[in-house]
């Protein structure tokens, strides 16, 4: 069974720079598609953008081109976002999540997602 | 882009109940929506792909329906887990989320 983790939360301080991550267990993680989800507070889910743990090639919506940065370590089965300078509209919570894979072929839904990562970002 | 409108947003129902959600595209998306669960303090659940296929482990209370623009989430006898936040998702083109309907006990 796949399962992603996501790093703690964090409390930063506007203009402060961030990684978080999400590392996945299991088979053929090579393989995976990790995409980024943003909830705000009391608010709906966002696509952010995905990345190919493979070759690490990424797409991203663009409502966070250039906002965001999302990277990955295959040695270690882990993704991550990351921003260079923290606004307080980033504070949120931030999931990953994994396009299905059925017999080696990539899916378009996302089934499982980590467990969360609130970033508050606050002066 | 691709903009879902879930109704409606807030949906009181007594338990034992049926529950009906409705979630519609801006442009069709063939039968390439999904439905999420989504309880409070958690991350989301696949309940639904392809419009109407159940995910693994999800109990056959939840069907789903629909193509092209209009689709609907039905539970048919409510239990206390299953009120929660419902969120369609199109993946036709990249992927968009429509803005959720909460289930509530009435």
């Amino acid at each position: 069974e796949v399962q992603l983790v996501q790093s703690g939360a964090e409390v930063k301080k506007p203009g402060e720079s961030l990684r978080i991550s999400c590392q996945g267990s299991g088979n053929s993680f090579a393989n995976y598609w990790i995409s980024w989800v943003r909830q705000k507070p009391g608010e709906g889910l966002e696509w952010m953008g995905r990345i190919g743990l493979s070759d690490s090639y990424t797409n991203y919506s663009p409502s966070f081109q250039g906002h965001v940065t999302i990277s990955a370590d295959k040695s270690i089965h882990t993704a991550y976002l990351q921003w260079s300078s923290l606004k307080a509209s980033d504070s949120g919570m931030y999931f990953c999540t994994k396009q299905v894979t059925i017999f080696g072929v990539v899916k378009s839904w996302f089934d499982p997602w980590g467990q969360g990562t609130l970033v508050t970002v606050s002066s | 882009e691709i903009v879902m409108t879930q109704s409606p947003a807030t949906l009181s129902v007594s338990p034992g109940e049926r529950a009906t959600l409705s979630c519609r595209a801006s442009q069709s998306v063939s039968s390439e929506l999904a439905w999420y669960q989504q309880r409070p303090g958690q991350a989301p659940r696949l309940l639904i792909y392809g419009a109407s296929t159940r995910a693994t482990g999800i109990p056959p209370r939840f069907s789903g329906s629909g193509s092209g623009t209009d689709f609907t989430l039905t539970i048919s006898s409510l239990q206390s887990e299953d009120f929660a936040i419902y969120y369609c998702q199109q993946y036709n083109i990249w992927w968009t989320f429509g803005q959720g309907t909460k289930l509530e006990i009435k």
